[in-house]
């Protein structure tokens, strides 16, 4: 199966800063999303980015397919953006491989 | 529109007892997901159903798990017997033809 892999295993950051979360995958994908686990354990969709550049909000992301990895950016990070932050891929639609994850700590 | 629906959010059993838990997909989702979540690791996928059809099982392990999505909506998964080591999370998800998949907010199982 696809290997995903994701860094830093753990990041804390201080309100306001900015941070970069990298997802590196093993194979060719036409599925991948990014998610938020939130502290009471809550998934959310955050993006659906198999290629390509999308905004929504602080966050974005931005997926090189062709060099197989993808960046989640976290801007003017607030303590709500805390959590862990997974990476899921998948060659079809329906199958998705999540890697172990960035736990994110925001710090007031 | 509500989201994924699951029960009992917290479930404490003693080992070798049977367990059993119920998802309910978003209203018109054909595609339903069973995944298990251990501590400090991203969801993995036991069982896929488009609609009725279970269309990918290679992770459930069989011998003591088993799922059932009749009339293609509702799905319950069940272990039998439970062994200290299946304490995790489960979480079901729904998506539309296999697209984005929501996620319900699980079930915490300890089994002691």
């Amino acid at each position: 199966g696809i290997q995903v892999e994701q860094s830093p295993p753990d990041l804390i950051l201080q309100e306001g800063a900015n941070s970069t979360l990298r997802c590196n995958f093993s194979d060719s994908v036409n599925n991948l999303q990014w998610f938020h686990q939130n502290p009471w354990g809550q998934l959310i969709n955050l993006f659906y980015i198999p290629s390509g550049t999308k905004q929504n909000g602080r966050l974005s992301a931005t997926t090189v397919a062709t060099e197989r990895y993808s960046l989640l950016y976290i801007s003017s990070s607030q303590t709500t953006d805390s959590g862990v932050y997974f990476c899921a891929v998948g060659a079809s639609w329906g199958k998705l491989q999540f890697g172990a994850g960035t736990q994110v700590v925001v710090t007031p | 529109e509500a989201g994924v629906v699951q029960s009992p959010r917290y479930k404490i059993i003693e080992k070798k007892q049977p367990v059993a838990f119920w998802c309910n997909p978003i209203s018109g989702h054909n595609t339903l997901y069973w995944y298990l979540q251990n501590l400090g690791q991203g969801p993995e996928l036991l069982i896929r159903y488009e609609n009725e059809e279970a269309v990918d099982d290679s992770q459930l392990p069989k011998d003591r798990f088993s799922a059932e999505r009749l009339k293609g909506v509702d799905s319950t998964l069940k272990i039998q017997p439970a062994e200290l080591g299946d304490s995790a999370v489960y979480l079901c998800a729904s998506s539309l033809e296999g697209g984005l998949q929501f996620f319900g907010p699980g079930t915490r199982l300890t089994v002691l």
